[in-house]
């Protein structure tokens, strides 16, 4: 049982390029997250998703681009990578009561703007 | 506005000690009440949920208290071990029908020393 799968765990972009992280949960999840961790600032939510074909703005949505074509995968992009978007990403998911259901991680994927 | 703090913003202690992480809040309505444990490197797991009905839960050698009427929870861990070291996150819940987000705290960095 993978659970909540990331790729890349590891990236280096140089500024102006871009780039698409790939979140996959096999849990047949309706919710997904997309969450960026800073030290000192803990997990802030970039965007997110109540089901296929739906998106939504989280707190911090600038810069970044969602799409969730199939139920089980949520993508994050990066059209023109800054030095203010290295960090941590996580993705999340969790069942049909989304507001009380338990959130599952992935392992993170650890972006480097150069 | 919702918010969720959480104190100490770090904490060291020496292995076999107990210690008790706090957590505020001022979300409503409140649904539930999840601390999450985070290693380094790792994407973030749950430990324990409290609802509105539940005062106390324990996992293990961690106990969850929760006053709903202060709004206010601890996360008690008895007789440290190394493996304790994370960082331990509050997030905090709303109703269904209402905002899909939970709301999380900063988290509380805990190093536990031989």
């Amino acid at each position: 049982n993978a659970g909540v799968t990331q790729t890349p765990k590891f990236r280096v972009l140089k500024t102006g390029q871009s780039m698409t992280l790939l979140c996959a949960q096999d849990m047949n999840h309706e919710y997904m997250y997309w969450y960026r961790q800073d030290p000192g600032m803990g997990l802030r939510l970039i965007h997110y998703s109540v089901g296929e074909g739906t998106t939504a703005k989280g707190e911090v949505p600038d810069g970044y681009n969602v799409s969730r074509l199939k139920k089980q995968n949520f993508l994050l992009g990066l059209e023109s990578a800054a030095p203010s978007q290295t960090s941590v990403y996580f993705c999340a998911s969790s069942s049909g009561r989304a507001s009380t259901g338990e959130l599952f991680f992935g392992e993170g994927s650890r972006l480097t703007v150069l | 506005k919702n918010q969720v703090e959480q104190s100490p913003q770090s904490l060291i202690i020496l292995e076999g000690k107990n210690c008790t992480l706090q957590c505020n809040y001022t979300v409503s309505p409140f649904s539930n009440l999840r601390w999450y444990k985070q290693d380094t490197g790792r994407g973030p797991v749950s430990l324990t949920i409290m609802t509105f009905s539940e005062n106390t839960k324990s996992n293990g050698r961690y106990t969850a208290t929760l006053d709903a009427d202060t709004k206010q929870s601890s996360l008690h861990i008895t007789a440290s071990q190394l493996s304790d070291s994370a960082s331990y996150i509050c997030v905090v819940s709303r109703p269904p029908g209402g905002s899909y987000i939970p709301t999380f705290g900063r988290g509380t960095s805990l190093i536990v020393h031989p």
